[in-house]
């Protein structure tokens, strides 16, 4: 496969599961993010990684955790989750470099999370 | 705190008309501004990316302009067709890899 791919697509969880979502990329890079997009609302970014390393939790609760093993992978464990924790979760990745305006990130097809 | 806005919220065409989407941003020190188009539950596909030092990018039928100064950023679609029809987001890159999404704009191009 090419690109961004996320699993699994769809995912419905009660409030006292525990469950992971997987982003993989194929393109090179060495950056990755989780981005949470609820319904009429912006997208917002929730973690990034860079070159394996946490550099940004956007005040992000802690029932959700990631994870990122190497540079081609992003885990997001998920635990004792709300309802209002229902959204997409989209992954994406980017280069870094020194022309750091540069770096265009390039999503995945997400994952549709139902919290019961 | 960076904050963008879409306008119109929803559009919607006949096919064959040229037609321009809006975003408008508050702080002008962005890195730069990139254009994505969503598939009904699906992840987004970039368009165009336009550096803060560029005025404008061009990508076949689609042309986005960029004027810093005043937070603004529009996305021209010429001859519009039904394959269009999806959701339109802008976003501006502050700081570290970090982008700042607007709410989108809903199009809708009917054959």
């Amino acid at each position: 496969e090419t690109g961004v791919t996320q699993t699994p697509r769809h995912l419905v969880m009660g409030m006292t599961n525990k469950k992971s979502l997987k982003c993989e990329q194929h393109l090179g890079h060495n950056a990755m993010y989780w981005y949470k997009q609820s319904a009429k609302k912006p997208l917002e970014l929730m973690f990034v990684y860079s070159l394996e390393e946490r550099v940004e939790n956007n005040s992000v609760p802690s029932r959700f955790s990631p994870e990122c093993p190497n540079s081609s992978h992003l885990f997001l464990h998920l635990h004792t989750l709300q309802p209002e924790d229902s959204a997409l979760y989209l992954c994406a990745s980017s280069r870094l470099g020194l022309a750091d305006s540069y770096n265009e990130q390039f999503f995945g097809p997400g994952t549709r999370l139902t919290v019961l | 705190k960076q904050e963008v806005t879409q306008i119109p919220a929803a559009l919607s065409v006949p096919e064959g008309e040229n037609l321009v989407l809006n975003c408008s941003f508050t702080d002008s020190a962005i890195y730069n501004l990139q254009w994505f188009r969503q598939d009904p539950g699906k992840g987004l596909t970039s368009l165009l990316l336009i550096q803060s030092s560029q005025r404008e990018q061009t990508s076949g039928r689609l042309n986005a302009s960029l004027d810093k100064s005043s937070g603004r950023s529009t996305l021209y679609i010429a001859a519009s067709q039904p394959g269009d029809s999806a959701t339109y987001l802008c976003a501006v890159r502050v700081g570290f890899q970090k982008l700042v999404f607007g709410t989108g704009t809903r199009l809708l191009v009917s054959p």
